[in-house]
């Protein structure tokens, strides 16, 4: 069975510093792939997606993703991060009519 | 127009209501789906429709009713709800049914069951 894990409930970063959340999957083929944020009381917006292109993925707001077949994994990165960047991320994969999510990891930003 | 909008943003109900909850989206998707999402979780799907016809249901209670008017509205009636039930509820569209185009949710209904 397809599965998205998620290696960090919380991950606590300056402002200005980089951002790395990490994401494994596990799929029996080569799945398209996704990372959202959801900021406090809101819905939830596609940051990018992997769909078996480019395995760097640009996404908005600065961020990107890079699919490792070989390491299962689709981490995500910013290289500074800004205070409206505080929210849960999800990391989710593709299963035909349905989404598999992770569990979720909440990035907070010091000032 | 790249929106799912989801009426009403905020909703508290009583035990023996009967409300709806509506979703729309104007970008000619032909999948839309209903999702519950309690605190701190991700979302879990509950119910998949593709070219207005249900293809999904992830075994729902009955007192939560959905319906396809036509491809551009996604409605979910709720009758007999209880605390439980309390959560946001958020719909989302995708292209088709295969998911790898994305999904685009809308901002969701917070439901209070009282």
């Amino acid at each position: 069975a397809q599965s998205v894990t998620q290696l960090d409930s919380h991950v606590s970063v300056s402002e200005g510093t980089p951002v790395l959340l990490r994401c494994n999957y596990s799929s029996s083929y080569s799945p398209s792939l996704f990372w959202y944020v959801q900021h406090p009381n809101k819905g939830l917006q596609l940051l990018l997606k992997y769909t078996s292109a480019a395995t760097l993925v640009k996404g908005i707001n600065g961020f990107e993703a890079e699919f490792k077949k070989s390491e299962t994994s689709f981490h995500l990165t910013k290289p500074s991060a800004h205070m409206s960047d505080a929210a849960e991320y999800f990391c989710v994969s593709d299963s035909n009519y349905q989404l598999i999510w992770g569990a979720g990891t909440k990035l907070i930003i010091k000032p | 127009d790249t929106e799912v909008t989801q009426t009403p943003k905020h909703l508290v109900m009583g035990m023996t209501n009967k409300k709806s909850l509506k979703c729309e989206q104007h970008m000619g998707h032909r999948a839309m789906y209903w999702y519950k999402q309690k605190a701190k979780k991700p979302p879990e799907l509950m119910f998949v429709y593709s070219y207005e016809k249900l293809s999904i249901n992830e075994s729902v209670p009955s007192r939560f009713s959905p319906e396809c008017p036509n491809s551009s509205l996604l409605n979910l009636h709720l009758h007999a709800l209880q605390p439980e039930d309390s959560a946001l509820y958020l719909c989302a569209s995708s292209l088709q049914g295969l998911g790898n185009d994305g999904y685009t949710f809308g901002s969701g209904t917070r439901l209070t069951v009282v």
